[in-house]
């Protein structure tokens, strides 16, 4: 399995609190990515990076920022929690020479009440 | 713009037939595809994927998938069902439409498989 961690596992917050989710990777991958959940939607882009310090918006990035200082992490940050963010979070990465297959962390389940 | 279609949110079949999940895709230049699965409280995991190699590809736990460029279609199928492949199954192309974008996928919405004793 690929080296992936996510943290943490499970949060539960209050509308209006800031929230940071960490990813981990020791694979040394270029691109990460963060991934929402929710049913009847599948996975949906987020933001993603494609290396340090440079990131982008996926299709549902409003309300959410992030940040890579280092290749190895990507940290997804709320910074005023809402219900509608209530959701389960997975981070992917991936890299050149592979089709770009992506590898997904366990994931890390939100409720925001 | 790319996208992926998964008929069937729920497909039920009993142990040991066959089963076939449909994919659909949009795409005006030759995609990249993938299957993946999610088991209960896990991640997603890679089954296959097609690279323009051969268009039959042969995944994981004895599933494979048939590229046809006709029917843009990328179904997956396992000739004899298992308890254990009761999952949520998800298809994903590849965005290759503009520049270097080949690095992000689009995902259907899913397909929860369902095996009967």
């Amino acid at each position: 399995d690929a080296g992936i961690t996510q943290s943490p596992r499970h949060k539960v917050t209050e509308t209006g609190t800031p929230v940071t989710l960490r990813c981990h990777q020791t694979e040394n991958h270029r691109y990460m990515y963060w991934y929402r959940q929710d049913p009847g939607h599948g996975l949906r882009l987020i933001h993603y990076s494609y290396g340090v310090k440079d990131t982008d918006k996926g299709e549902v990035s409003d309300g959410y920022s992030v940040s890579r200082s280092k290749t190895e992490d990507f940290l997804l940050t709320l910074e005023s929690a809402t219900s509608s963010q209530t959701s389960v979070y997975f981070c992917a990465i991936s890299d050149w020479g592979s089709y770009y297959e992506q590898y997904f962390g366990p994931g890390t389940r939100l409720t925001v009440t | 713009a790319q996208s992926v279609t998964q008929l069937g949110s729920h497909v039920s079949v009993s142990e040991g037939a066959l089963v076939l999940l449909r994919c659909n895709y949009s795409s005006s230049v030759p995609p990249y595809l993938f299957w993946y699965v999610q088991y209960p409280n896990q991640g997603l995991q890679l089954l296959l994927k097609y690279t323009s190699a051969a268009t039959l590809v042969k995944g994981i736990n004895g599933f494979e998938a048939e590229f046809k460029k006709s029917e843009t279609s990328f179904h997956l199928t396992k000739p004899s069902a298992h308890m254990s492949d009761a999952a949520e199954y998800f298809c994903a192309v590849s965005d290759r439409t503009g520049g270097d974008s080949s690095y992000k996928l689009i995902f259907g919405s899913g397909t929860r498989l369902l095996v009967r004793p």
